[in-house]
Parts: structure tokens; C-alpha cells; sequence
């Protein structure tokens, strides 16, 4: 079975420029999450789905970010307009309620500059 | 409010030496710990995970980790490291109270030294 999938692996934008980062969960995974790694800040929760629904989105640093699962295998997280302070890795991980929700699978991260 | 401390930031080791990664985390109940290894340029990827029981967990590749109650304690360890496990290590905990969340550590890197 295929993991987690994310697109672009790499993405490089000027400041201002709206970005849109992809994720398909695993087939089957009912909790969605995005996630931004960071040196300064490490590894911080942005937002998480169930069941395409957003549950938390508390994590997410201001109103220019915004995530969206229409189906139950696509989610996007956007940026706009994007500023370089936004540059950093976004995981997407997906995880099963049935056999543990904590129990996270991670893609393999967009590496985002913004220049 | 939960936390999770790694005091390491990096470490190095013989290959073939032994490996103790330190995790440290305040929660007032028992919580669920995991740890997690980013390979460069990868993502994250569940090593071993405690919820309940033997407070001895196995893992994947080798590792193992005690959960120690009375030092809020639960790090990892492996007998015998390999340069494949040259990679960044994360302990994270979750709250039984709050299933969805997971409150990553900062992480320690590990280098080994042929």
C-alpha cells in the first residue's frame, strides 16, 4: 500500500505568491494532519481533519494559512500570500481511529522557500 | 499542559557502541509515548509506541524504550548501533484525554563514528 503522498517535494516562490501544498492520505485513514518543521520552532501541529471535517485548527499561525479536505483522499494547505518567514518543511500524516489515532503515518514533506 | 524534553541535541557514537536517547515529559497521567526517526530529506516514521502494559516496548529496527513512571522518563535504546541509524530521533507524547494530538520533543540528532 502506498503511504502518505505530498506534493511538491520542493517548492520555491517569491514573497507574495499564493502556495498550495497537497497531501493524499493513506486509503482508508479517517485523521488527516499538517504538521511545519522548523529549526526554530521544531515540529508544530497545524491543523487535523476526521473524517474530512477540520477538528482543530489552532495551530495554524495566522489567516493567510488555510487547509481544505474536500474528499477523503485529498487535503491542501495554503498560503497566501506567502512571506519568507513561512519557509520551512510541511508534513501531511494521516492516521486510523481503529487502531490508534496517535499512531501517525507521515509523507515525505514539501520543503517550501520563500524568497 | 503537556511538554516533552529531549536534553540532547546531539549525539555521537561508535558504531557498534551502544545508545541511550534521553526523554523526559510532564503530563499529569499516564500518557502515550512514541518515538519517531526522520531519516535527511524524509519523513517521520513510528519506531515504537507505549500505551499500556509492559513498560518495556520493542520496536522496529532494534530499539527498544523503557517507560519509567516515577522519573517521567522514556528513552530509547539500542545495544548495538548501525550507521543506517545515523538520523534525527523524536520522542512525542499524546493525551489519553485529547486522542487526535501529539506534542512532538525538539529532537536529537545522531551521528555515528565509523
Amino acid at each position: 500500500d502506498a503511504g502518505v503522498i505530498q506534493s511538491p517535494r520542493h517548492e520555491v516562490t517569491e514573497m507574495g505568491q499564493e502556495v498550495t501544498l497537497r497531501c493524499k492520505p493513506i486509503s482508508g485513514h479517517d485523521y488527516l494532519f499538517w504538521y511545519r518543521q522548523t529549526m526554530m520552532r521544531g515540529l508544530e501541529l497545524l491543523i487535523y481533519f476526521n473524517n474530512n471535517v477540520p477538528i482543530d485548527d489552532s495551530g495554524m499561525p495566522e489567516d493567510r494559512f488555510s487547509a481544505k479536505m474536500p474528499n477523503a483522499s485529498f487535503s491542501t494547505l495554503k498560503i497566501q500570500p506567502s512571506e519568507p518567514r513561512d519557509s520551512a518543511v510541511y508534513f501531511c500524516a494521516s492516521s486510523l481511529s481503529v487502531t490508534g489515532v496517535l499512531e501517525q503515518y507521515f509523507g515525505p514533506g514539501t520543503r517550501l522557500t520563500v524568497t | 499542559a503537556q511538554s516533552v524534553t529531549q536534553p540532547d541535541i546531539h549525539i555521537t557514537v561508535s558504531e557498534g557502541a551502544s545508545l541511550e536517547l534521553r526523554c523526559n515529559y510532564s503530563y499529569g497521567a499516564t500518557p502515550y509515548l512514541f518515538w519517531y526517526v526522520q531519516s535527511p530529506g524524509q519523513g517521520l516514521q513510528l519506531l515504537l509506541k507505549y500505551f499500556s502494559g509492559d513498560t518495556l516496548v520493542q520496536g522496529i529496527k532494534g530499539f527498544e524504550a523503557e517507560f519509567k513512571r516515577s522519573q517521567s522518563s522514556f528513552n530509547l535504546r539500542k545495544p548495538s548501533v548501525h550507521w543506517s541509524d545515523a538520523a534525527e530521533y523524536f520522542c512525542a507524547v499524546g493525551a489519553r484525554s485529547s486522542a487526535s494530538k501529539i506534542i512532538f520533543g525538539s529532537g536529537t540528532r545522531l551521528s555515528i563514528r565509523p
